[in-house]
């Protein structure tokens, strides 16, 4: 059954501290994407990843890394430097190579900051 | 940077009734996608335009991409009780690689 996993659903962690969220993918998918949702607002970039061992900075990646050492899988770390990481975080796979290609969304992870 | 704004942020709609949402680019898109995400769900892709005054239908759902490729529409016919979300448009600049920018959507209920 293809599609992307992200665990967990829900995470908290006391204020500064790093955590990392997991996504991954048996789509067989090229590019990755992290995305962060707030109420009210549309999601945000935060980095994005079109091959193995290459990734870029979104719109909004101050506070958090990641990392693509495996087609399948694209973790993002939130660190004590993010200022406001309190979220909804949403990871994103898509073919890649084209701009004509939709993103299949994972199932999100609720972070809290306590 | 592009931006993409989409109006209205909220839209109630009386069961039956149609409605219609709007996306606006501040810079021309090589194309737009539409995603709908359910209450606490995740977005899903909808459909793509890519063409010039493209028009695409989906049963009750019709989308529009503008002229100019700078503004496109979903409008809905005949509303349901399954049509409760927020609707987002994403487009990518004609002139950047793959990244979509997102609305901030159009969040959806229904009075049955």
């Amino acid at each position: 059954d293809g599609g992307i996993t992200q665990s967990p659903k829900y995470l908290f962690r006391k204020e500064g501290q790093n955590v990392t969220l997991s996504c991954e993918q048996n789509l067989n998918h090229d590019a990755m994407y992290w995305y962060r949702q707030d109420p009210g607002q549309g999601l945000r970039l935060i980095y994005y990843s079109q091959i193995v061992n290459d990734f870029q900075k979104g719109d909004i990646a101050e506070g958090y890394s990641v990392s693509r050492e495996k087609k399948e899988s694209f973790p993002l770390t939130v660190t004590s430097a993010q200022k406001n990481p309190t979220a909804f975080y949403l990871c994103a796979s898509s073919m890649g190579g084209s701009d004509y290609n939709e993103q299949f969304f994972g199932p999100g992870t609720r972070l809290t900051v306590l | 940077g592009q931006q993409v704004m989409q109006i209205p942020q909220y839209q109630h709609v009386q069961e039956g009734e149609d409605f219609t949402t709007y996306c606006n680019s501040s810079t021309t898109l090589s194309n737009i996608q539409w995603y709908k995400q359910r209450p606490g769900g995740h977005p899903v892709f909808l459909i793509q335009l890519v063409k010039s005054g493209e028009v695409k239908k989906q049963k009750r759902l019709t989308f529009q991409f503008g002229e100019a490729k700078k503004n496109s529409s979903l409008h809905i016919t005949a509303t349901q009780t399954t049509d409760v979300g927020t609707y987002f448009c994403a487009g990518i600049d004609s002139g950047w690689d793959y990244k979509l920018s997102f609305g901030a959507g159009t969040t959806v209920t229904v009075r049955a």
